[in-house]
């Protein structure tokens, strides 16, 4: 069974400042998809980046960035220039490349301390 | 905007009654719906996985006679929570898969069920 843990249940970042925020998965799959959602106070799940398995490359979308470990099976979020738009949840999800269920991680809260 | 549109997006019930939370895929045709449930401050836990025309699949220890799934349109999945109980009380949320091979999935706003 695909397990997804965030061992970070809470985190603060001042704002304009960089902070991560850590993701493990456990996983007998080789091909999958890792995500990671924000879910705001108004609980809509919004995607924020994904990693596809087979790509050695790390994603980044803007001010997020991932540094995906397959071996390690590590995939931390890194959030540049916090700004305070950026308090929210974030939950990192598994998903199988031949399934479309996400598994989720318990989640992060993040606050931006202006 | 939303592409996946749920109604109600807050629901109050008395318990014993029945509700029905709908999930619709705005634009696009969605063959597979998944419905989740998330208690507060906690994670989205898949409850069932709705395909369009068939069953739907649901997780080990869902009930399938409380958590009616239909999805009999391409745009269309609905929840039925059927004689409902204050433990019932939730944030439901559903995801819709793009087409039938597609890899983008969207999700909805969410429901807040309470049930009193």
């Amino acid at each position: 069974a695909q397990t997804v843990t965030q061992s970070q249940p809470e985190m603060s970042v001042q704002e304009a400042e960089t902070v991560t925020l850590s993701c493990t998965y456990d996983t007998s799959e080789s091909d999958y998809y890792l995500f990671w959602y924000k879910q705001p106070p108004s609980r809509q799940m919004i995607l924020v980046i994904r990693q596809e398995a087979y790509k050695q490359q790390n994603a980044t979308e803007n001010r997020f960035s991932v540094n995906f470990q397959k071996a390690a099976k590590s995939f931390s979020l890194k959030i540049s220039d916090s700004q305070l738009g950026d308090a929210a949840m974030y939950f990192c999800a598994y998903r199988r490349n031949t399934g479309n269920q996400f598994y989720f991680g318990t989640g992060t809260s993040l606050t931006v301390i202006p | 905007g939303a592409v996946v549109s749920q109604h109600p997006s807050r629901v109050i019930c008395k318990s014993g009654t029945s509700v029905k939370i709908e999930c619709r895929s705005l634009d696009f045709q969605a063959t597979t719906m998944f419905w989740y449930r998330q208690f507060p401050k906690k994670s989205l836990m898949l409850m069932a996985t709705s395909n369009e025309g068939s069953k739907a699949t649901y997780e080990q220890g869902v009930e399938k006679d409380k958590f009616l799934i239909n999805h009999a349109s391409l745009t269309l999945s609905t929840l039925t929570v059927t004689s409902a109980h204050p433990e019932d009380s939730s944030f439901y949320i559903c995801s819709a898969r793009v087409g039938v091979f597609g890899n983008t999935i969207y999700f909805g706003e969410g429901s807040w069920l309470t049930v009193v």
